[in-house]
């Protein structure tokens, strides 16, 4: 069955500190992974997809099939990153998203 | 317009009630999703509907029933909820329902059952 872990319900880091947000799958085809951003108070939105290997507000994620992770990584952390975030993986075969439980990260100034 | 809107922002319903919650799109887009998200939790697809015709549905109880009545409108219509129905609605849309897509969320709205 496929699966989204997300180990890190809450993650702090200081302002201009990089940031990682973990994110695990289990899924026996070939997998397709999304990032999604949700701010305060604003709707949930597509922060970026693996296959689109494009970097995002200067966040990037690689897809590493041998260690079955898609993490989420900022070189230096800005006030604006403070959000909700999800990963999210496309069941292929039934065409939809399965999400992770979240990670909320908050950026110390 | 490139948003997708929900009304209403708010509703409050007892467990004998019906009422509707209302999604829009003018993308053009031609896949559309209801999810339930309860608090501190992830969403969790409900219904999808793609050209209008229900292509998903996630064993969602019978007291919801989405309809598609035309190409930029999605409805959740409520009957007969439980407390534990209460939860944030998102409605979501994508121009068509394969991975090339990027879904579109509204803002949702925030269902309380007494």
């Amino acid at each position: 069955a496929q699966r989204v872990t997300q180990p890190e319900k809450l993650l702090s880091v200081f302002k201009g500190a990089p940031v990682e947000l973990k994110c695990n799958y289990s899924y026996s085809g070939s997998p397709e992974l999304f990032w999604y951003v949700q701010y305060s108070r604003q709707r949930l939105q597509l922060l970026l997809r693996h296959i689109s290997r494009e970097s995002i507000k200067g966040f990037t994620a690689d897809l590493n099939k041998g260690e079955t992770s898609f993490h989420l990584k900022k070189p230096f952390a800005q006030e604006e990153d403070s959000a909700m975030y999800y990963c999210a993986l496309l069941n292929q075969g039934a065409q939809k998203l399965v999400f992770g439980q979240g990670t909320r990260l908050t950026i110390n100034p | 317009d490139t948003e997708v809107t929900q009304t209403p922002k708010h509703l409050v319903m007892g467990m004998t009630n019906k009422k509707s919650l209302k999604c829009e799109q003018h993308m053009g887009h031609r896949a559309m999703y209801w999810y339930k998200q309860k608090a501190k939790k992830p969403p969790e697809l409900m219904f999808v509907y793609s050209y209008e015709k229900l292509s998903i549905n996630e064993s969602v109880p019978s007291r919801f029933s989405p309809e598609c009545p035309n190409s930029s409108l999605l409805n959740l219509h409520l009957h007969a909820l439980q407390p534990e129905d209460s939860a944030l609605y998102l409605c979501a849309s994508s121009a068509g329902q394969t991975s090339s897509y990027e879904q579109y969320f509204g803002p949702g709205t925030r269902l309380t059952v007494t």
